[in-house]
């Protein structure tokens, strides 16, 4: 079982949908976990953090499940812009002296206008 | 310059080359990392490079050799590779916090280097 699991996709989705993107975690102690964002050719970049209690940022909410061990990012009211694959990333391991990040395969989202 | 910078952005290479990727970073973090990229795989862990110390070699083979002189620079030195070794190698900094039970915020990624070994 792969440690971080993800729908590759493509999601096609038209301008102003709502569009959701699951991910599963296979090491029950994993305590952070983080939606990145990659453009086409380009390096990620931190999307948004995930917290137990869940979290939003402007159309963005993400969710977590610690007893499904199920991650989730919500995006409203798509835009163009937001086209891009989008990578869960969990970090392994509780404190330590590394900052292991575990990343899935990333779900590429095509919005459409 | 700002953020983390890779050099070059593409390298093309035989396998009986020897070439050095270059990466820096003007963020102030003391954290450096290696990733690789492969097409439909997740990006792969390499090394980690903590205060100038290697903290992190995750199975590589002894073909990938890195070198962290400073906190700000990074390198990834390549010999006799094989063409399965093509892929985006990223370069990425983060801020580690503490000594022990050392926690890491947030890693910043450099554009990559697209390698084509063939």
């Amino acid at each position: 079982r792969k440690e971080v699991e993800q729908d590759p996709g493509p999601f096609n989705v038209p301008e102003g949908a709502t569009v959701a993107f699951n991910c599963t975690y296979s090491n029950s102690a994993s305590q952070s976990f983080f939606w990145y964002r990659q453009d086409c050719r380009k390096e990620p970049k931190l999307l948004m953090s995930v917290y137990s209690s869940g979290n939003e940022d402007g159309r963005f909410t993400a969710q977590l499940n610690r007893a499904s061990q199920y991650i989730s990012l919500l995006i409203r009211d798509s835009k163009l812009s937001d086209s891009a694959t989008y990578l869960c990333v969990v970090k392994s391991g509780v404190g330590g002296a590394t900052n292991k990040l575990i990343f899935g395969t990333g779900t590429l989202l095509a919005v459409q206008p | 310059e700002t953020g983390v910078t890779q050099t070059p952005r593409h390298l093309v290479m035989g396998m009986t080359n020897k070439k050095s990727l270059k990466c820096e970073q003007h963020l102030g973090h003391n954290a450096m990392y290696w990733y690789k990229q492969s097409a439909k795989k997740p990006l792969e862990l390499m090394f980690v490079y903590s205060l100038e110390e290697r903290v992190e070699n995750n199975s590589v083979p002894s073909r990938f050799s890195p070198e962290c002189p400073n906190s700000s620079h990074l390198f990834l030195h390549l010999h006799t590779l094989q063409p399965e070794d093509s892929a985006l190698y990223l370069c990425a900094s983060s801020q580690k916090r503490g000594l022990a039970g050392a926690t890491y915020n947030e890693q910043f990624f450099g554009p990559g280097t697209r390698l084509t070994v063939l």
